[in-house]
């Protein structure tokens, strides 16, 4: 049991480039997220997918786009890269969709670009 | 605007002691609240919680305070473990059912 999987878990680009993160889980969640961190930011929520079939847009969605593959995959893509996407990324899941569904993250990906 | 504050970016506490982790919030729609921990190259992990119907939530060493009026709420560890050295996050959430975090607090334990 695996929990939530990431890849690639380091990558570098140049301003420009078009990257996609790859998130699943093998916990039969229903609902996934993508967040951002930062120094002195916090986490931050770019998209998120209340269940299968659906995504909807976080605080920080601009840059970005999500695809909920199936029940076991939802990836996060950036068309074309910036400086100020250079992050860490966590992907999270969760059983349900509410507020007192236990969130359940996976390693990071840190993305830094140039 | 941050509407949920970690205003000590690090702690150091002597094993065996407690620790005491802070958090504030601003946005008074906001009735549950969480703790979540994080191990340098990990994901964080959920620690406890506690809805706004409470003041107190305890979970073995970990217990959650929260003062609604004051908007507030901690994290006390007793006794804190060297394992216990990590960041941890507080996090709340009110209304739209997302999870809004602070910026963390480093603590570290040491012998």
């Amino acid at each position: 049991n695996a929990g939530v999987t990431q890849t690639p878990k380091f990558q570098v680009l140049k301003t420009g480039q078009s990257m996609t993160l790859q998130c699943a889980q093998d916990m039969n969640h229903n609902s996934m997220y993508w967040y951002r961190q930062d120094p002195g930011m916090g986490l931050r929520l770019i998209y998120y997918s209340a269940s299968e079939g659906t995504t909807d847009k976080g605080e920080v969605p601009n840059g970005y786009n999500v695809s909920r593959l199936n029940k076991r995959e939802f990836s996060l893509r950036l068309e074309s890269a910036a400086p100020s996407q250079t992050s860490v990324y966590f992907c999270a899941s969760s059983e349900g969709w509410g507020i007192q569904e236990t969130q359940y993250f996976g390693p990071g990906t840190r993305l830094l670009v140039l | 605007d941050q509407q949920v504050k970690q205003n000590s970016p690090s702690l150091s506490v002597q094993e065996g002691r407690i620790s005491i982790l802070n958090c504030d919030y601003t946005n008074s729609m906001f009735d549950y609240f969480l703790w979540y921990k994080k191990y340098p190259a990990e994901g964080p992990t959920f620690l406890i919680s506690i809805s706004s119907i409470k003041d107190k939530n305890e979970d073995g060493r970990f217990t959650v305070f929260l003062n609604k009026s004051a908007k507030h709420l901690s994290l006390h560890i007793v006794p804190s473990q060297p394992g216990d050295s990590a960041v941890y996050f507080c996090a709340a959430s009110g209304g739209t059912d997302k999870l809004i975090f602070g910026t963390g607090t480093r603590l570290q334990v040491f012998p």
